[in-house]
């Protein structure tokens, strides 16, 4: 069974970072460019970044380029997301996923909130 | 980065048609056969119902079709039923791995 679990969300202030942690599993992560997306409660859904099968090219929405940083492990199947200098406006549900082809795999989400 | 541009809501009657549209410009929908468009119930994540403009996943009903003319994508629901009440995205390729969602179109089964 495919699985794409994300982690590591929470309350964070405005100026701070965080780490997102995607695990996938039941499909060759390694073959795949996979990206974050994120949702803002209540509004539509942004791409966020993306980054190549082996890790090596990476690509940012404009909104987060210079704050945010994607990068792979696929020796551990896991994707992840450094979040520095957050605003208020980074606050989402953060969805990890495959968005090229057939395969369609998308996590459940986890919930950035960005609050003093 | 803009936003391709969908309709905020279309609604029809169980067993009737409806179609999404989805503008977009020659660097995104128009540049590459690379539409897809995505279902999504409240509380969960996005299900893959069309891909590559045309083609749909194993298991999503042929209710469900996909086309593309110009810098526009269309998604099509025939047969309208109560499940397919739901958000529908549509998500363009626009090269070097970046991608473009649509503004979200709800539809609601009268």
């Amino acid at each position: 069974e495919v699985q794409m679990l994300e982690s590591g969300g929470g309350l964070v202030q405005p100026g701070g970072s965080l780490r997102l942690s995607c695990a996938a599993s039941g499909f060759t992560f390694s073959n795949y460019v996979v990206s974050w997306v994120r949702q803002a409660p209540g509004k539509g859904l942004e791409w966020v970044s993306s980054i190549s099968s082996r890790g090596d090219s990476t690509y940012y929405a404009d909104s987060v380029k210079g704050r945010f940083s994607i990068s792979r492990d696929n020796s551990k199947n896991t994707l992840y997301l450094q979040m520095n200098s957050l605003r208020t406006e980074d606050t989402a549900v953060y969805y990890c996923a495959v968005l090229h082809g057939s395969a369609g795999y998308w996590g459940q989400g986890t919930l950035v909130t960005v609050s003093s | 980065q803009s936003a391709l541009t969908q309709p905020r809501s279309v609604s029809g009657s169980p067993g009737q048609s409806v179609t999404i549209s989805c503008t977009g410009t020659s660097s995104d929908v128009g540049g590459y056969n690379y539409v897809s468009w995505y279902q999504q119930h409240p509380g969960q994540a996005p299900k893959l119902m069309i891909y590559d403009v045309n083609k749909r996943p194993s298991g999503v009903p042929d209710r469900f079709s996909g086309s593309k003319s110009g810098n526009t994508a269309s998604l099509a629901i025939s047969g309208l039923q109560a499940e397919d009440e739901a958000d529908y995205y549509c998500c363009s390729y626009a090269g070097s791995y970046s991608y473009v969602f649509g503004t979200g179109t709800t539809v609601t089964v009268l």
